[in-house]
């Protein structure tokens, strides 16, 4: 069964580094989305991209998040000066169809922020 | 906008008895509904979705889930749950014709054997 893959697993950075977070959705898949869950809260949107651009994001995205769609099945996030408080698991998943509302999500990347 | 409200962050339950889940939700607009299931070092895995169509949704592992627009809810029940259950279950909401998920604080369920 097609799944969405996500690298790395885990990730310890230090504060002000910059991190980039990949996703390889499923192959024919045309919405992709990232996630994020600090430890013991909801999981919240962040981003939506569709057609190699930002289709919606959060208050939560500022300027310091990026997402890109480098070479057609990657999708990736980037946190260009980490806070302490970006320590999260992020999820990204994909859909197909936007009207079936099934989103499909990888495994998470755990980030933690020293 | 839309909300999630999970009121139950834990449910202990006895192995072979039944269990609900409770979820809340509010919203000015139509919506979809979904449910799912985080297992321990897991991503969220999709138990079941309301899009349309009969209030009662059936899903996987034994999951069910009634839709009430009245009273704005959609509980999941099991009638006979497993130790294999145990997990972290993760009520969300769209608007339709969107995929932008808002997902309630989640419910650990621990099932006892």
């Amino acid at each position: 069964e097609p799944e969405v893959t996500q690298t790395p697993s885990h990730q310890v950075t230090q504060m002000g580094q910059e991190v980039i977070l990949r996703c390889v959705p499923i192959s024919n898949h045309l919405y992709f989305y990232w996630y994020r869950q600090i430890l013991g809260q909801k999981v919240e949107f962040l981003v939506s991209f569709y057609n190699n651009e930002i289709s919606e994001k959060s208050e939560i995205f500022d300027d310091q998040f990026s997402v890109e769609r480098p070479d057609g099945s990657n999708f990736t996030l980037k946190i260009r000066s980490t806070k302490l408080e970006d320590s999260a698991m992020y999820f990204c998943a994909s859909v197909k169809d936007r009207f079936n509302g099934e989103l499909f999500f990888g495994e998470g990347s755990r980030l933690t922020v020293l | 906008a839309q909300s999630v409200t999970q009121l139950d962050s834990q449910v202990p339950v006895f192995e072979e008895a039944p269990v609900e889940l409770r979820c809340n939700y509010s919203s000015s607009v139509s919506v979809y509904l979904f449910w799912y299931v985080q297992y321990p070092n897991q991503g969220l895995q999709l138990l079941l979705k309301y899009l349309s169509g009969s209030t009662l949704v059936k899903g996987i592992n034994g999951f069910e889930a009634e839709f009430n627009k009245s009273q704005t809810s959609f509980h999941l029940r099991k009638p006979s749950v497993h130790i294999s259950d145990t997990a972290e279950y993760f009520c969300a909401v769209s608007q339709t014709g969107a995929n932008n998920l808002f997902f309630g604080t989640g419910t650990r369920l621990t099932v006892i054997p």
